[in-house]
């Protein structure tokens, strides 16, 4: 298996930029998991999906921050407008059921 | 609410054993996992308990007090590969669906 994947790899944008994040989990999983990971902040968990239904989005820091599963094989973490503060490492991570999960190589985010 | 501690920093040389402590706070516990993530990269799983006692994986064992709330990762015969962040992560159980909480993570150094 390919593993979880992520794109893109980088982004540098401008403030007050859209942002698009996108991710595919591994085949088979029903759970996805959206994370940011700071210096400041360590690994926040932002939302996560069973099913492609969102269960928890309790992590989202605000309104400009979305996420969608349109079907179990896509995932999308949108940020509109984006803000320095943004700026972080974002991972999303899958697995089956309670098992291990399994995290994609990440986002690196700079919004300037 | 809910916490994990564990140390910011912990060096050692090549070869020896090193024990990296949790401690956590939080209700709906349902395990305690460590994942290692080398600079750049991604977290990657090592071990679970979901029951009281030491789960052995090759040089990393992984123990766990429910009573006590308490958990370590124990690293043996380490190597310079080794040197990297160690995050305990506590499972919780919420409305029936299970998310990870990571902890702040420990810098592993190995020096030769």
């Amino acid at each position: 298996d390919a593993g979880v994947i992520q794109s893109p790899r980088h982004e540098v944008t401008e403030m007050g930029q859209e942002v698009t994040l996108r991710c595919k989990p591994i085949s088979g999983h029903d759970y996805l998991f959206w994370y940011r990971q700071t210096m400041m902040r360590g690994l926040e968990l932002l939302i996560y999906f069973n099913n492609n239904v969102p269960i928890d989005d309790s992590g989202m820091p605000e309104d400009r921050f979305s996420a969608k599963m349109p079907n179990a094989s896509f995932s999308t973490l949108k940020i509109q407008p984006s803000e320095p503060r943004d700026s972080a490492v974002y991972f999303c991570a899958s697995s089956r059921g309670a098992d291990t999960q399994y995290f994609g190589p990440g986002t690196r985010l700079t919004v300037l | 609410g809910q916490s994990l501690e564990q140390p910011s920093e912990v060096t050692a040389v090549e070869g020896a054993i090193v024990q990296i402590n949790c401690t956590y706070q939080t209700s709906g516990f349902y395990g305690l996992s460590w994942y290692q993530q080398h600079d750049g990269g991604a977290p990657t799983f090592l071990s679970y308990n979901a029951l009281d006692g030491l789960e052995e994986t090759g040089r990393f064992s992984s123990f766990l007090s429910r009573s006590d709330s308490y958990g370590y990762l124990l690293l043996q015969e380490l190597q310079m590969k080794d040197s990297a962040s160690y995050f305990c992560a506590v499972s919780r159980m919420n409305t029936g669906f299970q998310k990870l909480v990571f902890g702040t993570g420990t810098r592993l150094l190995v020096s030769p």
